[in-house]
């Protein structure tokens, strides 16, 4: 079956524009999560969705970051007010129910703050 | 801090050689998973092999297989009869169970693999 699909799969924008990653996880999936990669570095989490209940948001780095869930599929992982330093490659996975399962990546979305 | 080491920026393996990569990791948790990622240039990261913490057999995938030494925090992925497919960022990764999904991970350990 198809895997987890990030859209777009690069991105430039300007400092200061708001910016809007999506994340289409496998058909079935009740987790969601989100991942910052900078240049060279390892995944840092950002936030998890887990069916309907409220998401951790502990990652989260500033308030100009934010991510939503519809219908439980579907992810946005939006970013305001963009800064050089969210330069970073974002991706998401997703995972079935349990700890013990495997989370599934997509292949990110490159931003580049410009 | 809940931290995970890869102390080792770069590795190298002749090909059909053996290469081990090293992972420590500091938490007081008891229930845990271990993981290994592989992530090759393409960026999608790639479930190698996987620990749960009250296991005390080592996990085996193939050529991979795991060093998991509890005690010392210890976590090390053995590649046997290395491949020119298996050049990639080697990161390891772990999860509590009370805490969510969210991963851990460390810095990664970028392999490559001479023919």
């Amino acid at each position: 079956g198809a895997g987890v699909s990030q859209s777009p799969s690069n991105k430039v924008t300007e400092k200061g524009k708001d910016v809007e990653l999506r994340c289409d996880p496998i058909s079935g999936h009740t987790a969601l999560y989100w991942y910052r990669q900078s240049l060279g570095q390892g995944l840092e989490f950002l936030i998890y969705f887990q069916g309907n209940s409220a998401p951790d948001k502990s990652g989260l780095p500033s308030d100009r970051f934010s991510a939503e869930r519809t219908g439980g599929s579907v992810s946005t992982l939006t970013i305001q007010r963009t800064q050089q330093e969210d330069s970073a490659v974002y991706l998401c996975a997703s995972s079935g129910r349990g700890f013990n399962q495997p989370q599934h990546f997509g292949d990110g979305t490159r931003l580049s703050i410009l | 801090a809940q931290t995970v080491t890869q102390s080792q920026p770069e590795m190298s393996v002749q090909e059909a050689e053996t290469v081990t990569l090293s992972c420590t990791y500091d938490t007081s948790e008891s229930d845990y998973y271990l993981f290994w990622y592989k992530q090759p240039p393409s960026r999608q990261m790639i479930l190698v092999i996987r620990q749960e913490a009250y296991k005390q057999q080592n996990a085996t995938e193939n050529r991979f297989s795991v060093n998991f030494q509890k005690a010392a925090k210890s976590f090390s992925l053995k590649i046997s009869d290395s491949q020119l497919g298996d050049a990639a960022m080697y990161f390891c990764a772990y999860l509590i169970y009370n805490q969510g999904g969210k991963l851990i991970f460390g810095q990664g350990t970028e392999l490559s693999v001479k023919p």
